[in-house]
């Protein structure tokens, strides 16, 4: 089984709100990762962790927290959003963080809407 | 650093009949792995076929293969039998060595006419 589940699929948010998005993997993967992709566009790698430790944050604003409560579990705390932040955001996990041959695979995305 | 080139923004084939979609990469890491995800409008992320660049042979998977020429740097996706359903945008990737982080190229948007 290679699913990575993600919730919720759509989420409206105003400025000042404070939400999470939330990603899950039962593959026993030790490498978890946050993408956002604008329309037509490739996704962009926000965060990495490795085993349940943030190893990248590719410079992205506070406004964006991530969590990796456990080895499945990752979120994605949002406050205090701008409109442009508004995107699909996608998980995805792999075997290992810096394996050059492992898969990166996905979940379905959340598709955010900053108001 | 790793490049991922897709020349080919937007795609037309008619169903039943096999299509491929072109992709050159560069790196200087002498192994390395090349992924291909597919993107329908619902936005997950598939993935579809992988190479590994030691690899003797061509990767398939169904009805996809990949068309792998190490010295060209090239690594072609071919859909053979295309289906209404095929009809989506699709990534080819390679993973980074030092990050782990995959590099895409542009992506290819793929129309499949009845």
């Amino acid at each position: 089984d290679t699913e990575v589940t993600q919730t919720p699929k759509h989420l409206v948010m105003g400025m000042t709100n404070k939400k999470s998005l939330k990603c899950e993997q039962h593959m026993g993967h030790r490498a978890m990762y946050w993408y956002k992709q604008k329309a037509k566009k490739p996704p962009e790698l926000m965060f990495v962790y490795s085993y349940e430790k943030l190893s990248i944050n590719e410079s992205v604003p506070s406004r964006f927290s991530p969590e990796c409560p456990n080895s499945s579990l990752l979120n994605l705390h949002l406050h205090a959003l701008q409109p442009e932040d508004s995107a699909l955001y996608l998980c995805a996990s792999s075997p290992r963080d810096r394996s050059l041959t492992d898969t990166q695979y996905f979940g379905p995305g959340t598709r955010l809407t900053v108001l | 650093a790793q490049k991922i080139t897709q020349t080919q923004p937007g795609m037309f084939v008619q169903e039943k009949e096999a299509v491929t979609l072109d992709c050159t990469y560069d790196t200087s890491d002498p192994s390395y792995g090349l992924f291909w995800y597919k993107q329908p409008s619902s936005g997950e992320m598939i993935f579809l076929i992988y190479q590994g660049s030691y690899d003797q042979q061509n990767a398939t998977e169904g009805r996809y293969s990949l068309n792998f020429q190490k010295a060209r740097k090239s690594a072609n996706l071919v859909i053979s039998a295309s289906q209404l359903g095929d009809s989506a945008m699709y990534f080819c990737a390679m993973r980074e060595g030092i990050t782990g982080k995959l590099i895409f190229g542009q992506g290819t948007t793929l129309q499949v006419k009845p």
